[in-house]
């Protein structure tokens, strides 16, 4: 597609429940970064994909976080077990590489609410 | 670590003057720096950036200047529009590793007409 797309746009959950978030980026894009705003704030890194090498993940809050991404496709983020503080957006964005060179494509992000 | 710090909000202002939100950085290399404005509804945008000492980043009007003397990247316009209304963020990316963009806070600008 021309753009990063992000799905749901939103999404409403029960406290303890698990979510999936989804991102499609830019065809030919090697890397995917996932970042959360929390309301007010800046964007937190979360975890970097970059072709098939191993992702970083060191900007996971904790262990309920996780995300795959299978070759230079789809991604996806999920919580497990969601608590209200999970309560922000999530932005996906793509990069032809290692970001600071080539740029960051941003989707437009999935707005969680835990209730 | 590396981290970005920017003048808190909300800025707001008359349409037509002159703008400034400071920027400022801490980084363990030689950064790479960014200003992303995200409009009312809509997903994070490039407005300019910057990749080395100096180097003067522009677009829509807007400017920032590398300033490695003072670990600057202070975003300026000199005539404002009420379509400038927005949350800017300042970011920095280093070069290595994931490159991934370290964030300031935001900061909100509503122009009035």
């Amino acid at each position: 597609g021309a753009g990063v797309s992000q799905s749901p746009s939103n999404k409403v959950t029960e406290k303890g429940k698990d979510v999936e978030l989804r991102c499609d980026p830019i065809s030919g894009h090697t890397a995917l970064y996932w970042y959360r705003q929390r309301l007010g704030q800046g964007l937190e890194f979360l975890i970097y994909f970059q072709g098939n090498s191993a992702p970083d993940k060191s900007g996971l809050p904790s262990d309920r976080f996780s995300a795959e991404r299978t070759g230079e496709s789809v991604s996806t983020l999920t919580i497990q077990r969601t608590q209200q503080e999970d309560s922000a957006v999530y932005l996906c964005a793509s990069s032809l590489g290692p970001g600071a060179n080539y740029g960051y494509t941003f989707g437009s992000g999935t707005r969680l609410t835990v209730v | 670590g590396d981290s970005v710090t920017q003048m808190e909000g909300p800025v707001t202002l008359s349409e037509e003057a002159f703008l400034t939100i400071n920027c400022t950085y801490t980084a363990t290399g030689y950064p790479s720096l960014f200003w992303y404005v995200q409009y009312p509804g809509e997903g994070l945008q490039l407005l300019l950036k910057a990749t080395k000492a100096d180097d003067k980043g522009s677009n829509k009007g807007f400017e920032a200047t590398y300033r490695k003397e003072t670990t600057s990247f202070h975003l300026e316009k000199g005539s404002v529009q009420v379509s400038d209304s927005a949350v800017y963020f300042c970011a920095l990316s280093v070069l290595q590793g994931a490159q991934k963009l370290v964030f300031g806070q935001g900061t909100r600008l509503t122009i009035n007409p």
